[in-house]
């Protein structure tokens, strides 16, 4: 059974610091990669995804992630956080079969401190 | 285009109580899906659909019901509600095609006393 471990459970940075938010899945076929974000007191937003191609994808607000096939990772990096970037993210993996299942991580809440 | 609706937006319940809780899509998306979030737990799925008429459980399906008459409508269904199925309720559709992505719809906070 595939699943997705996000190791750090609450991060908190000030503002201008850099950010790395960890995601590992297990799968052994093709997956597709995504990292929603959810503001508080919203719906899960689509951040960034991977499909194919370069394994480095841009998302929205300078957001990046990198794909890193032999360490079954999916780790979402920002250079310089803003207090507008607190929020819960999410990762999650889509095997790329059948009825593509969608797993999602335990999420990771990131608290900016201005 | 409207996306993923849900409502209600919030419903307080009493421990045995039934009722329903909406979602539509207005994308034409084959799967839809339920998922209840939990502190520190993620994302759940309950239920899933891959299409009208056709539907499956997922992860937590104890105590939930759904149905798929039609491609736009996917409710979710309590029974008898519980103080443990107090939490967040997201729909969320995609479609069927590979690659998708899932849209969400903005949530149900439900609260059982």
């Amino acid at each position: 059974a595939q699943s997705v471990s996000q190791h750090n459970h609450h991060v908190i940075l000030s503002e201008a610091a850099s950010l790395e938010l960890g995601c590992n899945y297990s799968y052994g076929g093709t997956v597709n990669l995504f990292w929603y974000v959810q503001y508080p007191g919203q719906h899960l937003q689509l951040l960034l995804k991977y499909f194919s191609g370069d394994p480095l994808v841009k998302g929205i607000k300078g957001f990046e992630a990198e794909f890193i096939k032999s360490k079954f990772s999916f780790n979402l990096r920002k250079p310089s956080v803003q207090w507008s970037d607190t929020a819960e993210y999410f990762c999650a993996v889509v095997n790329s079969g059948g009825y593509q299942k969608v797993t999602f991580g335990t999420g990771t809440k990131l608290q900016v401190i201005p | 285009n409207a996306g993923v609706t849900q409502t209600p937006k919030f419903q307080v319940l009493k421990t045995g109580q039934s009722m329903t809780l909406q979602c539509a899509q207005d994308m034409n998306h084959e799967y839809m899906s339920w998922y209840r979030q939990d502190p520190g737990m993620g994302l759940r799925l309950i239920h899933y659909s891959v299409g009208a008429g056709i539907t499956d459980q997922g992860e937590v399906p104890n105590g939930y019901n759904v149905s798929r008459s039609t491609t736009e409508d996917f409710p979710l269904r309590l029974l008898s509600a519980a103080p443990s199925q107090t939490s967040v309720y997201f729909c969320a559709s995609r479609p069927s095609t590979s690659p998708n992505e899932q849209f969400f719809g903005p949530g149900t906070r439900l609260t059982v006393l």
